[in-house]
């Protein structure tokens, strides 16, 4: 069995500022994918970014990037120079051969001025 | 924009009645799941559908069936609702039945049982 643990109902963060949303999972299988997923007010599920696990080299798409560690089965997601659109829920998933994406229980991001 | 389009948005049912959700995909897009979000959970997986046939289901009752058309188009069907079912309910494809090609997601129904 897959799950994907979220231990961070809620985060906040000033714009332009710095925030890292943890992740642990855990699955038996060695291959497997590992996604933040956005989610806004309007409900779309939007990918944010995606892991490879046979891939040592941390992910990163412009101001998104992951800390994979494989080990210690942590994917956290740090976002830097936070804007205002950034505010959503963010959701940990983990995917393996079986295709079905395994969900955390979200953090929702909140973005001050 | 996913090319993900389910309808309808909202569905208000009564306890006992039947529903029908319907999601049209991109061209090409052979694999289509669909899950189920409570409110402040994370989507549970319900089934998925690869090329018309059923590949893979997750815990939920039979009650909880499903079609895939070779239009690119699906329908999640649910009998017998309960209280229980009222959630949003998103339904997301793929090309091709790997699980290393992204899945794409609709904006989801939200279904409010009575």
């Amino acid at each position: 069995a897959q799950t994907v643990t979220q231990s961070q109902p809620e985060m906040s963060v000033q714009e332009a500022e710095t925030v890292t949303l943890s992740c642990t999972y855990d699955t038996s299988e060695s291959d497997y994918y590992l996604f933040w997923y956005k989610q806004p007010p309007s409900r779309q599920m939007i990918l944010v970014i995606r892991q490879e696990a046979y891939k040592q080299q941390n992910a990163t798409e412009n101001r998104f990037s992951v800390n994979f560690q494989k080990a210690a089965k942590s994917f956290s997601l740090k976002i830097s120079d936070s804007q205002l659109g950034d505010a959503a829920m963010y959701f940990c998933a983990l995917t393996g051969t079986a295709s079905k994406l395994t969900f955390g229980t979200g953090t929702r991001l909140q973005v001050t001025l | 924009e996913t090319g993900v389009t389910q309808s309808p948005t909202h569905l208000i049912k009564t306890r006992g009645q039947q529903v029908t959700l319907r999601c049209s995909s991109q061209s090409g897009h052979n694999t289509v799941s669909w899950y189920q979000q409570a409110l402040g959970q994370g989507p549970q997986f319900i089934f998925q559908y690869y090329r018309e046939e059923e590949n893979g289901r997750g815990n939920f009752p039979p009650r909880f069936s499903g079609l895939q058309f070779p239009n690119y188009s699906s329908e999640l069907n649910v009998n017998a609702l309960e209280l229980d079912d009222s959630a949003l309910y998103l339904c997301a494809s793929r090309i091709g039945g790997s699980y290393n090609s992204p899945l794409h997601f609709g904006n989801g129904t939200r279904l409010t049982v009575t």
